[in-house]
């Protein structure tokens, strides 16, 4: 079956500092993307980044990157110099068709001044 | 980019009534809505797959009769909770994907709460 791990109910981060998020997920499917989700406290899903299966190198978006260990099974999002703004849920989510994505249990981040 | 909005962004009911909840995609056609319904300090769970056209492909545990899905037009999907209770009190939140992209773009959620 497939599922989606976060291990990390909540981290802390000092401002301008990198800060990783794990991700590991569990799919028999060869081909899948992973997606890193932002919800700040007012609720709205801000897309952050997208790795495909087959994708060789490791997505990167301005100050997130996506750290894709295939064999691993695991995604792991790093963000780099960490911003007040970036206090927020983070969510791991896996495409597992077309029609169908499953987020993991989410981190909460807390970027400290 | 992509914009969905949802309407109503908050609403209270009556434990009995119905509520509908409706999701656009204001600048793209979008032939695929998914709605999502979150509890607090919980992550998002797919409640049903909305194909324009065609009836809702609902997952397993989330009772069709309850929670009606019409998604009439490429741009309108509509998700009515039906005869309402307090335990349906949560954060509903639906998405589009543009055709040929991986992408889903969110609305903003509606936060019902059944009194």
């Amino acid at each position: 079956a497939q599922k989606i791990t976060q291990t990390q109910p909540g981290m802390f981060v000092q401002e301008k500092e990198a800060v990783t998020l794990d991700c590991t997920y569990d799919t028999s499917d060869q081909s899948y993307g992973l997606f890193w989700y932002k919800q700040p406290s007012s609720g709205e899903m801000i897309f952050l980044i997208y790795q495909g299966s087959y994708d060789e190198q490791n997505a990167t978006e301005g100050r997130y990157s996506l750290n894709f260990q295939k064999a691993r099974k695991s995604a792991n999002l790093v963000i780099s110099a960490s911003q007040l703004g970036d206090s927020a849920m983070y969510f791991c989510a896996l495409e597992i068709s077309y029609d169908k994505v499953i987020f993991g249990p989410g981190t909460s981040l807390s970027v400290i001044p | 980019g992509a914009v969905v909005s949802q309407h109503p962004s908050w609403v209270i009911c009556k434990s009995g009534t119905s509520v509908k909840i409706e999701c656009r995609s204001l600048d793209f056609q979008a032939t695929t809505m998914f709605w999502y319904r979150q509890f607090p300090k919980q992550s998002l769970m797919l409640m049903a797959t909305s194909n324009e056209g065609s009836k809702a492909t609902y997952e397993q545990g989330v009772e069709k009769d309850k929670f009606l899905i019409n998604h009439a037009s490429l741009t309108l999907s509509t998700l009515t909770v039906t005869s309402a209770h307090p335990e349906d009190s949560s954060f509903y939140i639906c998405s589009a994907r543009v055709p040929g992209n991986y992408e889903q773009y969110f609305g903003p959620g509606t936060r019902l709460t059944v009194t």
